[in-house]
């Protein structure tokens, strides 16, 4: 099955300074790659995605950048902001039946 | 438009008593999912339904766990007896679909349960 690992588990930043959140995959057959932030006492939340036919998607200052060949995905974060604080997490998903494998997650602090 | 509900939010029960969890998907949401979330790890996926069918119940532990999703809108999934170890979040999520991959899951703010 899909075993999704994440690194590091815990990132320290100053603030404006930029964040990068490594996560692989072991199943070639995965296509669907979503990023999430939990905060505190909340559920995760949806902060961007990536499917296998894109290389990269921004969204603000969110990025997510795909290799298919090596396997591995990454999120960046730039400019980074005390609200960024939070634990985040990758997953990939196969293009059957939508099962989510989860990295193990990272805890960023953004010190201002 | 209401996120993905969960009730209760918090519950502290003693070991080898029943527990239950609901949870009501987005408006619309065919697909519904049931996690384990244990402290400093990922979420975990126990169940997936279809509408009212279970289509994925492979990492639920049947000797103690139950779910149900009796009219493919509501949930409920069950503890009995729990154990200890049983301690952790349980996550609810949903998705338009579920079949084709790649749909968006939004998660509920889930349901904290510890076990004395």
């Amino acid at each position: 099955g899909e075993n999704v690992e994440q690194h590091p588990s815990t990132l320290s930043v100053q603030e404006g300074d930029s964040a990068v959140i490594k996560c692989t995959y072991s199943d070639s057959a995965s296509n669907y790659f979503p990023w999430y932030k939990q905060e505190l006492g909340k559920g995760p939340q949806l902060i961007i995605d990536i499917r296998s036919n894109v290389g990269e998607k921004k969204d603000q200052r969110i990025a997510v950048t795909l290799n298919k060949t090596a396997k591995h995905f990454s999120l960046h974060i730039t400019e980074t902001q005390p609200e960024d604080s939070a634990v985040y997490f990758c997953a990939a998903s196969t293009r059957y039946g939508n099962k989510l494998v989860f990295g193990a997650g990272t805890i960023l602090r953004v010190k201002s | 438009e209401a996120g993905v509900v969960q009730s209760p939010r918090y519950k502290i029960i003693e070991k080898k008593q029943p527990v239950a969890f609901w949870c009501n998907p987005i408006s619309g949401h065919n697909t519904l999912y049931w996690y384990l979330q244990n402290l400093g790890q990922g979420p975990e996926l126990l169940i997936r339904y279809e509408n009212e069918e279970a289509v994925d119940d492979s990492q639920l532990p049947k000797d103690r766990f139950s779910a149900e999703r009796l009219k493919g809108v509501d949930s409920t999934l069950k503890i009995q007896p729990a154990e200890l170890g049983d301690s952790a979040v349980y996550l609810c999520a949903s998705s338009l679909t579920g079949t084709g991959g790649g749909e968006t899951q939004y998660f509920g703010p889930g349901t904290r349960l510890l076990v004395l």
